[in-house]
């Protein structure tokens, strides 16, 4: 099993761009988030989904765009890049058991908006 | 604001002493947990503990939960220089969906 898959890595973006950051997983897990983590700092939480087509908000929403087609992916969209969204986002799977939430994380992908 | 604080905010050791991490938060839970991240990884869960539990054990962790004072702490006994990492608390709680949220983390560094 891949686990959590995140394209791209590494990202350069400039001021007013779009993009997509992918995430997708393969553990058929009901549960994907996305967060966001600056350095020195915990993570925060951008959306989230509880299941193929349910997304909610989390702390720091505004300027990110999710939807959930597929239990498998879970994209966040950059919808005008600006450098206060320079930082490295993590997406998670779980399955939110009510034995509890365990989260897999990905590898990241590191974001600079110049 | 985050729902996780965790104190302090680093800490270092030497090699085989304990580390302790404390974690406060602000609203009622269904669980806390534990994650570790190395540095430029993903987080990795450590131990998961239920609202309505006050101690658990995972081999060299321990991990208590204070409901009445919305707090938790997570003690590592002798400790190994690969124990260097960042500990983060996160708290679930189910509103129709579970939403976790993660404090800001404790950097541990073990000295060999």
């Amino acid at each position: 099993n891949a686990g959590v898959t995140q394209t791209p890595k590494f990202q350069v973006l400039k001021t007013g761009q779009s993009m997509t950051l992918q995430c997708a997983q393969d553990m058929n897990h009901e549960y994907m988030s996305w967060y966001r983590q600056d350095p020195g700092m915990g993570l925060r939480l951008i959306h989230y989904s509880v299941g193929a087509g349910i997304t909610d908000q989390g702390e720091v929403p505004n300027g990110y765009n999710v939807s959930r087609s597929t239990t498998e992916d879970f994209p966040l969209r950059l919808l005008s890049a600006a450098p206060s969204q320079t930082s490295v986002y993590f997406c998670a799977s779980s399955s939110g058991s009510a034995g509890g939430n365990i989260q897999y994380f990905g590898a990241g992908t590191r974001l600079s908006v110049l | 604001s985050q729902q996780g604080e965790e104190d302090p905010q680093a800490l270092s050791i030497q090699e085989g002493e304990n580390a302790t991490m404390n974690c406060s938060y602000k609203t009622s839970i269904n669980n806390l947990q534990w994650y570790r991240q190395n540095s430029g990884r993903g987080l990795v869960h450590l131990i998961l503990i239920r609202s309505n539990e006050r101690e658990k054990h995972s081999g060299r962790l321990r991990v208590t939960l204070d409901t009445s004072k919305k707090s938790s702490s997570l003690l590592i006994t002798a400790s190994r220089a690969a124990d260097t990492a960042s500990y983060f608390c996160a708290t679930d709680r189910y509103t129709g969906g579970f939403k976790t949220i993660f404090g800001a983390g404790t950097r541990l560094f073990v000295k060999a």
